[in-house]
């Protein structure tokens, strides 16, 4: 067990509606990563947070976001839904704001119908 | 750029036979390196990293991994091969000359089947 949490564990929705994917780092880690998986294109990462504030970004869509609250966990919130957007979606976390090992959680199957 | 090339999707092995699963890169300065491991429902396990120092990296679960400058490669080895090794295995990227927090960037992964 990694010791990061991510709910739930599979969503299943319809084209254009908005869902929430929820993550808990690691007790101490103050960094959150996200990161979508899919057949095609592999691990992307998505975006980075950094105690509350937002670090890097990657190949994020405008349709989707992310915060990470004073507790320090993180939510994706993915709007629009498109069946493209059906993936893995999968919550790291580390200590500090740098890449050097990252702890992932179990992820959140998302499919689009 | 960073990139990562793991030029075989599956990589088939006897149990008790060693195995290698290959890794090159491509970044402009020099490289901090990373191999991660999936296992069938579960997220990614971190395994082991090169940053500096000895070329030879050991890591968890008996893998180890050798850093070759000149071919700009980073390839997993495990002298003997267990049917549980079987599992998804992706190297990853960062280039140390840019920021701490510059995203990883991973390759596509290899599956790994260990035969018994």
């Amino acid at each position: 067990d990694s010791g990061v949490t991510q709910t739930p564990k599979h969503l299943i929705t319809a084209t254009g509606q908005r869902v929430t994917l929820r993550c808990s780092p690691r007790s101490g880690d103050l960094s959150v990563y996200w990161y979508q998986q899919s057949l095609d294109q592999g691990l992307q990462f998505l975006i980075q947070y950094y105690n509350g504030e937002e670090r890097a970004k990657g190949n994020i869509l405008e349709r989707f976001s992310a915060q990470q609250f004073p507790d320090l966990h993180s939510e994706l919130n993915l709007s629009s839904l498109e069946l493209g957007d059906s993936a893995l979606y999968f919550c790291a976390s580390s200590v500090r704001d740098t890449n050097e090992k990252l702890f992932f959680g179990s992820g959140t199957q998302l499919s689009v119908l | 750029a960073q990139s990562v090339a793991q030029p075989e999707d599956q990589v088939n092995v006897a149990e008790g036979n060693p195995l290698t699963v290959k890794c090159t890169y491509s970044v402009s300065g020099n490289p901090y390196l990373f191999w991660y491991v999936q296992y069938p429902n579960r997220g990614l396990q971190f395994l082991l990293k090169y940053i500096t120092g000895d070329n030879l990296v050991k890591g968890s679960y008996g893998f180890e991994a050798e850093f070759n400058k000149s071919q700009t490669s980073f390839h997993l080895k495990k002298p003997s091969a267990l049917v549980s090794d079987s599992a998804l295995y992706f190297c990853a990227v960062r280039d140390a000359s840019l920021s701490g927090n510059t995203p990883l960037v991973f390759g596509k992964g290899t599956r790994l089947s260990v035969i018994a």
